[in-house]
């Protein structure tokens, strides 16, 4: 089975720019999380979709968005962006939702860049 | 609120002795629990998880934590340490059955393993 992907892998956008980022799960997979990982900040929850429905947000501003579609793949948007925005990107997906323990399977990341 | 603490930013082994990564949490009821290491520039990968059962839990590449519910820590341990064990490790923890509770990381240890 293939992993899970993430496109694009690297990006580099200047402030006040918006950004769609891209994540296909493992095949059968419904849940779809995402995770901003900074050296500063560590891993921090951004949401999770579930069935095209957000189950679970982080303390992120409205800044942040996502989506899931009926296929089970998730774009997350920043808009406006910020410097401090400049993060690694991580998705991760599993069969159910966070809610029942399932294990969640890391995509390779987007690294962002905001100059 | 759940939590997790890694107490140590860095451990280092020499090659060829066992190995332990700390790990405690603060759920209430029964947690599930992660163990996750990333390799840099990489996603992260699934090492092993506590769900219910035998305290001791094996995982890959050798690696085994074992569940201590009296302490509330879930350290990670191999018997002989290799220079490629050497990477970033985290650890997670999910609350018990019910509602929709995010999985929570803690901030990782990064391993380094000395030939």
């Amino acid at each position: 089975k293939a992993g899970v992907t993430q496109t694009p892998r690297y990006l580099i956008k200047t402030r006040g720019q918006q950004v769609t980022l891209s994540c296909s799960p493992i095949s059968g997979h419904r849940s779809v999380s995402w995770y901003q990982q900074t050296p500063g900040q560590g891993l921090q929850f951004l949401f999770e979709y579930f069935s095209e429905t957000q189950r679970n947000k982080g303390n992120f501003p409205g800044r942040f968005s996502g989506r899931q579609f009926s296929n089970s793949r998730s774009e997350m948007n920043v808009s406006t962006l910020e410097l401090g925005d400049s993060a690694l990107y991580l998705c991760a997906s599993s069969l159910g939702a966070q809610g029942g323990g399932h294990t969640q399977y890391f995509g390779p990341g987007t690294r962002l860049t905001v100059l | 609120a759940q939590s997790v603490a890694q107490p140590e930013d860095q451990v280092n082994v020499a090659e060829g002795n066992p190995l332990t990564v700390k790990c405690t949490y603060s759920v209430s009821g029964n947690p599930y629990l992660f163990w996750y290491v990333q390799y840099p520039n990489r996603g992260l990968q699934f090492l092993l998880k506590y769900i219910t059962g035998d305290n001791l839990v094996k995982g890959s590449y050798g690696f085994e934590a074992e569940f201590n519910k009296s302490q509330t820590s879930f350290h990670l341990k191999k018997p002989s340490a290799l220079v490629s064990d050497s990477a970033l490790y985290f650890c997670a923890v999910r609350g018990p059955l019910g509602g929709y509770q995010k999985v929570t990381f803690g901030t990782g240890t990064k391993l380094q393993v000395i030939p």
